[in-house]
């Protein structure tokens, strides 16, 4: 099964920018899609396929993807977007998502 | 805009079972399939199977394979699973989500349904 790597904790001062990464072997061959779940609320999709954003997604959250890495990109941080991110991606051998170990974001 | 309302939270004793269910809220549902999420307390997603609502295929994750059951009722758009033979560590949050057929992201997530198992 395919296994995507993320760090468990991001720290940035507000107005900052934050990089988050997702690492898995050759992930630039597949999609990335990006999840924000803040303390008590279910996930929200903030990036899908590697870089696009839903409506009501601000401008700065950004999506990157090459060789073995991912990336979600937060500029300007505010204290709103400390949250839990979760990379995923889908397995095409087992036909199902997969995700990352989450990473926590804190604004200093 | 589809929205995904879950079953109420509930208490059990190991070895039970318990059935939740995910209610959407467009007509469409035979366009998804219903996928289901596990957040154990402070965790990572865990995800588990899913469903085809239009067909009923299913897919479950190797360690869900056997205890875990999804259904689903496509005359009134809800998915449901049944959870045997539970055990004090299945106690968690569990997230229904959907994907549009073909695509690999999913989209929109219910609310969570607690599940709680304790002696």
């Amino acid at each position: 099964s395919y296994v995507v790597t993320q760090p468990p904790s991001v720290s940035v001062a507000p107005g900052k920018t934050a990089r988050i990464t997702c690492g898995g072997n050759n992930i630039e061959t597949k999609s990335v899609h990006w999840y924000q779940q803040k303390p008590g609320q279910a996930p929200v999709v903030v990036i899908y396929h590697d870089s696009n954003r839903p409506s009501g997604i601000p401008e700065r959250f950004s999506g990157s993807n090459s060789g073995n890495t991912a990336t979600l990109t937060v500029s300007r941080v505010e204290a709103g977007d400390e949250a839990d991110y979760y990379c995923q991606v889908w397995d095409s051998s087992s036909d199902h998502p997969v995700f990352g170990g989450g990473t926590k974001l804190t604004v200093l | 805009q589809v929205q995904l309302v879950q079953s109420g939270a509930e208490v059990t004793k190991p070895g039970a079972s318990v059935k939740i269910s995910c209610k959407a809220s467009r007509h469409t549902f035979t366009d998804y399939s219903i996928h289901w999420v596990r957040q154990a307390p402070g965790q990572r997603l865990e995800w588990m199977a899913w469903i085809n609502a239009n067909n009923g295929v299913t897919n479950y994750a190797q360690k869900f394979q056997g205890w875990v059951t999804l259904t689903r009722n496509t005359s009134i758009s809800t998915a449901y699973m049944e959870l045997s033979s539970l055990k004090p560590d299945d106690t968690a949050l569990y997230y229904c989500a959907i994907n549009h057929d073909g695509e690999s992201y999913l989209d929109y997530w219910g609310q969570g349904t607690l599940v709680t198992v304790s002696s």
